[in-house]
């Protein structure tokens, strides 16, 4: 059963926000919702990371409502180079992460 | 940010030899470090996880006599990818954590990539 539910892809222009939302469903209460980015042939990069409310960092924002059933990747104004997969992990934070399919995010000009 | 490395960063090999990988946390001690492969267009696949001075963990499917894992230090862990043929072709990605002091951020390195032939 997987963990987490996301869309497959996603195309946007230059200077757009995106939301990208995915549904954990069967969270558990230890479990943390983190999000990661992967370009081609690279390894991934730890975008942000939260419980429960809204995280905000430099680069995205986290929305997370009171169920915790599901939750929100928000990117503001995108550009060409945020082209990349979206990844979605729930989990404890002692445990490895596991990987869903992801979002492929295409970022138009 | 706390930095991973892996070497090579690509290799092609003949079918059949063995194939060694090495993760390096460069700039903090990693207490776990994860291994995981990914064949293209497919997300990333845990394969193991290793504790400093312990045996690995393997997943359930793989083989841990053909994919030996060892984390003899807090910054080095290496994937010996033994006896290769070319199903093992794919892309290495290494991970690192270190928990001491309630830091769980889970660092990745650049990724090595397989090709057998």
């Amino acid at each position: 059963l997987a963990k987490t539910t996301q869309p497959i892809s996603m195309d946007s222009y230059e200077g757009q926000e995106v939301n990208i939302t995915c549904s954990h469903n069967n969270i558990a209460t230890n479990d943390y919702i983190t999000w990661y980015q992967q370009f081609p042939s690279q390894g991934p990069r730890f975008i942000i990371q939260g419980y429960k409310t809204k995280v905000t960092n430099e680069v995205a924002s986290l929305f997370i409502p009171a169920d915790r059933k599901s939750s929100t990747l928000s990117l503001p104004r995108v550009s060409l180079s945020d082209t990349a997969v979206y990844y979605c992990l729930v989990g404890a934070l002692n445990t490895p992460l596991v990987f869903g399919k992801g979002t492929r995010l295409s970022v138009i000009a | 940010g706390a930095v991973v490395s892996q070497h090579p960063s690509w290799v092609i090999c003949k079918s059949g030899t063995s194939v060694k990988i090495e993760c390096r946390s460069l700039d903090f001690q990693a207490t776990t470090m994860f291994w995981y492969r990914q064949f293209p267009k497919q997300s990333l696949m845990l394969m193991a996880t290793s504790n400093e001075g312990s045996k690995a963990t393997y997943e359930q499917g793989v083989e841990k006599d053909k994919f030996l894992i060892n984390h003899a230090s807090l910054t080095l862990s290496t994937l010996t990818v033994t006896s290769a043929h070319p199903e093992d072709s794919s892309f290495y990605i290494c991970s690192a954590r270190d928990l001491r002091g309630g830091y769980n951020e889970q660092f990745f390195g650049p990724g090595t990539r397989l090709t057998v032939l």
